[in-house]
């Protein structure tokens, strides 16, 4: 069973609506979390770097939330753009360097 | 350059054939990673080193997948006796801290797409 956990798989929007992707993770003991928007064709870039004591965490039209009781993170997008689409990795860390990835969210934002 | 480069964009290997890959991470970064992407999947972890020295390659999926970084900078990527079954982007990435645990973002580079036909 993988160990990072996102929903949906995929998602279609129409351009200015709201989103929310979820990741569930069983990663034990946690580090940090973060959030990766990955262009086709493209490496992965980060949007949100978040550790055990953060909620939440905005980067412009995205935040991030973290409940670690529950082991869960959400990533809620405003207002989205046609740039938004692309894929959204969430990556957990625990205590190694060893990051465990995501199979992510792929989001299509349509005119 | 400002990123992780990493070259080449593309490569196309006939099964048997030996090839190289190469990473380029940010200057001065201490840590480097290599993940394997197939297609719709995100990342997985290969191998990670700090500076010139391998500290983790648990996620080499045979002794035909081979990395170095003999002065700490640059770093190669080699898979002899390509099999169809390692068709996939290869992703390198660095980090400016080591650590395990760090909260210190990773910069990837664009990847090699390799095909094995």
């Amino acid at each position: 069973k993988n160990q990072v956990e996102q929903s949906p798989q995929s998602l279609i929007i129409l351009e200015g609506k709201n989103c929310t992707l979820q990741c569930n993770y069983t990663v034990s003991p946690f580090s940090n979390l973060r959030w990766y928007k990955q262009d086709t064709g493209r490496g992965p870039v980060s949007l949100t770097i978040m550790t055990f004591s953060e909620n939440t965490k905005s980067n412009r039209r995205y935040t991030a939330t973290l409940d670690a009781d529950t082991k869960q993170s959400s990533l809620h997008i405003t207002a989205s753009q046609l740039s938004d689409s692309a894929s959204y990795i969430c990556v957990v860390s625990g205590n190694t360097d060893k990051l465990i990835f995501g199979t992510g969210t792929r989001l299509q934002v349509f005119p | 350059g400002a990123g992780v480069s990493q070259s080449p964009r593309y490569k196309v290997a006939k099964r048997g054939q030996d090839v190289a890959l190469r990473c380029d991470p940010i200057s001065g970064h201490v840590s480097l990673f290599w993940y394997q992407q197939a297609l719709g999947q995100g990342p997985e972890f290969l191998t990670y080193f700090q500076n010139e020295a391998q500290l983790d390659k648990s996620g080499l999926p045979s002794d035909r997948f081979f990395a170095e970084r003999p002065e700490g900078s640059v770093s190669t990527l080699k898979i002899q006796r390509t099999q169809q079954e390692d068709s996939a982007v290869y992703l390198c990435a660095s980090r400016e801290t080591p650590g395990g645990g760090s909260p210190s973002p990773l910069h990837f580079g664009n990847g090699t797409r390799l095909t094995v036909t």
